[in-house]
């Protein structure tokens, strides 16, 4: 299968700071591009999706100023998480996928810790 | 909109033996069924998938089944070992207006114990 890549893979950042995740498609172009967030034990929540270019799609209830989404390319897509905030450590995994197949693919997943 | 019933949440099996999953979905335009499997820590590998045109897709150990009828399907591992241990998830998704596939809507999950 296609190869998704993300980092940094843990991240521990103080309350009130800014952090930036990258997630990259290796292999192939990523026309669209999601964020994940999940809790232990616990299924993945669609956070946004976002296609190259063009601004994300929030799901509700994610605040797209905190949580900013920037897909520049056909292989890079960035979360930053702005004034973090010790609620927002989370597992945070991205997946991309190609307009012409139905596969969507993960990455390998970042652990935040906001201390 | 749609909704993914997934069962049971835990499942532990003897090496050897076969674990079943079962997956309900409620919209019967979903047209795309993919299973993924997460190890922890780690982000989660799509080990097989199905679309709505076939019924049954196997690769080695791994199948999986579709019943459109009943809005069902299933991944199987037969021949389990202690390395299928894992949480694992399906998903369904299915074709917009606009012709690309929606996203995907995930099930709860199912932890996978395979005992030695």
């Amino acid at each position: 299968g296609a190869v998704v890549s993300q980092h940094p893979s843990r991240v521990i950042c103080k309350s009130g700071t800014s952090v930036k995740i990258e997630c990259r498609s290796l292999d192939f172009q990523a026309t669209t591009m999601f964020w994940y967030r999940q809790f232990p034990k616990q299924s993945l929540m669609l956070m946004a999706t976002s296609n190259e270019g063009s601004k994300a799609t929030y799901e509700q209830g994610v605040e797209k100023d905190k949580f900013l989404i920037n897909h520049a390319s056909l292989t890079l897509s960035t979360l930053t998480v702005t004034s973090a905030h010790p609620e927002d450590s989370s597992f945070y995994i991205c997946s991309a996928k190609s307009r012409v197949v139905y596969e969507q693919y993960f990455g390998p997943g970042t652990r935040l810790t906001v201390t | 909109g749609e909704n993914v019933e997934q069962h049971p949440s835990t499942l532990s099996v003897q090496e050897g033996d076969s674990a079943v999953i079962k997956c309900t979905y409620s919209d019967s335009a979903s047209n795309y069924f993919p299973w993924y499997k997460q190890e922890l820590g780690k982000g989660p590998q799509l080990i097989i998938d199905i679309r709505s045109n076939v019924g049954e897709k196997k690769d080695q150990r791994i199948a999986v089944t579709l019943n459109k009828t009943a809005k069902h399907f299933s991944l199987h591992i037969t021949e389990t070992q202690p390395e299928d241990s894992a949480v694992y998830f399906c998903a369904a998704s299915k074709r917009r207006n606009g012709g690309s596939q929606g996203n995907l809507i995930f099930g709860k999950g199912t932890k996978l114990s395979v005992k030695p």
